[in-house]
């Protein structure tokens, strides 16, 4: 079947460690996002590609960076993680104009 | 800029029971409208979507929804709730594409044996 997949699916990090999540997609979809999603509230966009354009939201900030080295695959790269990283972490994808499709989510703990 | 709001942060019905789930949308031109499900540590699952067309959508699991531009509204309904739907429901707005979602902050549903 057709899907997002991300890994982990769980991660550990240290407080300032480096930590990279990885998507990936089956679907062939031009368009890749990027959500943080903290405990108890709505999934928030960080950046998304269509295609190798980078958009990067307004709020997002310095320390989250993304790359998109071909259509299958992205990486959400935290340079120095904080406490307040620790969220669920969500990849999406779509075709432009077409509805999003989420993969399972890397949940990130930092001690 | 959109917005949506989900008035109901928890809800609680007993199996076999309807269910309403209330969205309002704030967004200049004909929105585009998403229902996504999510269960506890995973990812969310699309219900239905609506683009244009007929305003009574339906979607999966026995899902539907229905858009009223007069009340800004996109109210997704089940006629009759199974366990296995407890889970958070997000009502989403597409801007000009879906290519940028808002997402409302949730409604959690209970259902009760």
């Amino acid at each position: 079947d057709a899907m997002v997949i991300q890994n982990p699916r769980y991660q550990v990090t240290q407080f300032g460690k480096p930590v990279t999540l990885s998507c990936s997609q089956t679907l062939n979809h031009n368009v890749m996002y990027w959500y943080q999603q903290k405990s108890s509230q709505a999934p928030k966009l960080l950046f998304h590609y269509y295609d190798k354009d980078f958009n990067n939201e307004a709020d997002t900030p310095d320390n989250f960076q993304s790359r998109r080295p071909n259509t299958s695959f992205c990486f959400l790269d935290i340079r120095s993680p904080g406490l307040g990283d620790a969220a669920m972490y969500l990849c999406a994808t779509s075709r432009v104009g077409y509805e999003q499709y989420f993969g399972p989510g890397t949940r990130l703990t930092v001690t | 800029a959109q917005s949506v709001t989900q008035p109901d942060i928890h809800i609680t019905v007993s199996e076999g029971a309807s269910l309403e789930l209330r969205c309002n949308y704030s967004y200049g031109a004909t929105p585009y409208l998403f229902w996504y499900v999510q269960s506890p540590g995973q990812g969310l699952q699309l219900l239905l979507k609506y683009f244009s067309g007929d305003t009574l959508v339906q979607g999966i699991k026995g899902f539907e929804a229905e858009f009223k531009r007069s009340q800004s509204s996109f109210n997704l309904r089940k006629p009759s709730v199974h366990w296995s739907d407890a889970a958070e429901y997000f009502c989403a707005v597409g801007a000009g594409t879906a290519s940028k979602l808002t997402f409302g902050t949730g409604t959690r549903l209970q259902v009760t044996l």
